[in-house]
């Protein structure tokens, strides 16, 4: 099972939209609804940011969605902010036991 | 106020072992399925194992299998990494996560680092 393939970096003005793809295969984000996206700052822990594709925990604003379409999902911001300023991961069920669930190697995201 | 707060990490030589430590609180923990999830420095996030409720079902990466022994106690709120033959790649800051719905976790520690060097 390879790592999902996510862009290494992106950029957006404060206020615009951007979106991150996340690729897998068929065996993955094809397969299951249980994609998942993480916000990382630097030395922090990561925070869910969107769990079963498109879900939103408690406290998540909704300028953040997600999104699938066949074996890529996407994470949309919108209203980009200073804050978003991050690293963000996607994660896949796999529905393996030695592999509970696949990340992404990471976007970075840069607000100009 | 849910807390993760993760001890046990620190320097071992290659071969070694060691055995990290997560203290929960804030929640119910016997109500939920926990993970550990590592990041080795620099690098991008990598699922290490989980644990079901009551400790009946556990799951692990190929990578670390037969090395590393997923544990909880849910009397003291705690889970456990149990962490042998330990080798240079296992460095990384190990997490300790909630589950909180398949294969997605809510809450995580601040994360305890491993380093494995001679």
């Amino acid at each position: 099972q390879s790592a999902l393939t996510q862009p290494a970096s992106v950029s957006g003005s404060p206020g615009q939209s951007i979106t991150i793809s996340c690729t897998g295969s068929s065996s993955d984000v094809g397969r299951y609804k249980y994609v998942s996206w993480y916000q990382q700052h630097p030395g922090k822990a990561p925070k869910l940011m969107i769990y079963e594709v498109s879900n939103r925990p408690s406290g998540v604003p909704i300028r953040f969605s997600g999104s699938k379409s066949g074996n890529t999902a996407s994470l949309t911001i919108s209203g980009l902010q200073a804050e978003d300023e991050a690293d963000y991961y996607c994660s896949s069920y796999t529905g393996s036991t030695t592999l509970d669930r696949v990340f992404g190697g990471g976007t970075k995201l840069t607000v100009l | 106020e849910v807390q993760l707060v993760e001890s046990g990490g620190g320097l071992v030589q290659p071969g070694g072992s060691l055995r990290l430590s997560c203290a929960a609180s804030g929640f119910t923990f016997s109500n939920y399925w926990m993970s550990w999830v590592r990041q080795a420095p620099g690098k991008g996030l990598e699922w290490v194992a989980n644990i079901k409720q009551g400790g009946s079902e556990k799951y692990y990466v190929d990578s670390v299998k037969g090395r590393f022994t997923i544990s909880r106690d849910n009397a003291k709120n705690s889970l456990y990494l149990q962490m042998n033959s330990l080798r240079a790649e296992d460095t990384a800051v190990y997490y300790c996560a909630r589950d909180h719905a398949v294969a997605a976790t809510d809450y995580w520690g601040q994360g305890t680092l491993v380093t494995v060097s001679s």
